[in-house]
């Protein structure tokens, strides 16, 4: 399995408070993603990082933010958490991408928010 | 817009069938494809990837194929298990991005 850490790995916190979300990776993968898994959406990108404070938006990044000062850490930010943002939270890595280097997305355990 | 739709949601089949699961997308410009399977209260775990040039994959008693014309692709689950239950998702890598559209999944049960 692909050494990746999130934590932590349940949290309940209150609307309106800021909530950190932590991804550590031993595999020294330069791509790290977050993703969130709702009932009846799937998995949906929030936001990836290709490389040390290089970031970029996915598909639902409003009300999240993130930060990568390091190859191994990619911190995922709810700065005011709301009710819609409670989901399940997924960090994945990948070696690299470009069109000819076609390398598979590994996933952690995920975190469990609740926003009550 | 990339939409990606697995059918059936759910299957339930007694152990040692021959079974197969659907995939289909919309949009034809993709880079690859990747099966995952999904454990409750688990991550993902990559099962196969087809990059868009490649007709199948297998890896022991797993086989994916892909028809990126037509939008398709079916994993095909051999002599299956107990073990093999699970929810299993396919995604699509979008041609010229690092994002992946993943379906919503087939729940399958293996009953003895």
């Amino acid at each position: 399995d692909a050494g990746i850490t999130q934590s932590p790995r349940h949290k309940v916190t209150e609307t309106g408070t800021p909530v950190t979300l932590r991804c550590h990776q031993t595999e020294n993968h330069r791509y790290m993603y977050w993703y969130r898994q709702d009932p009846g959406h799937g998995l949906r990108l929030i936001h990836y990082s290709y490389g040390v404070k290089d970031t970029d938006k996915g598909e639902v990044s409003d009300g999240y933010s993130v930060s990568r000062s390091k190859t191994e850490d990619f911190l995922l930010t709810l700065e005011s958490a709301t009710s819609s943002q409670t989901s399940v939270y997924f960090c994945a890595i990948s070696e690299s991408q470009g069109p000819s280097q076609n390398q598979p997305q590994h996933f952690g355990d995920g975190t469990r928010l609740s926003i009550l | 817009k990339q939409e990606v739709t697995q059918i059936p949601a759910a299957l339930s089949v007694p152990e040692g069938e021959n079974l197969v699961l659907n995939c289909s997308f919309t949009d034809s410009a993709i880079y690859n494809l990747q099966w995952f399977r999904q454990d409750p209260g688990k991550g993902l775990t990559s099962l196969l990837l087809i990059q868009s040039s490649q007709r199948e994959q297998t890896s022991g008693r797993l086989n994916a194929s892909l028809d990126k014309s037509s939008g398709r692709s079916t994993l095909y689950i051999a002599a299956s298990q107990p073990g093999d239950s699970a929810t299993y998702l396919c995604a699509v890598r979008l041609y010229n991005t690092d994002k992946l559209i993943f379906g919503t999944g087939t729940r399958l049960q293996v009953f003895p």
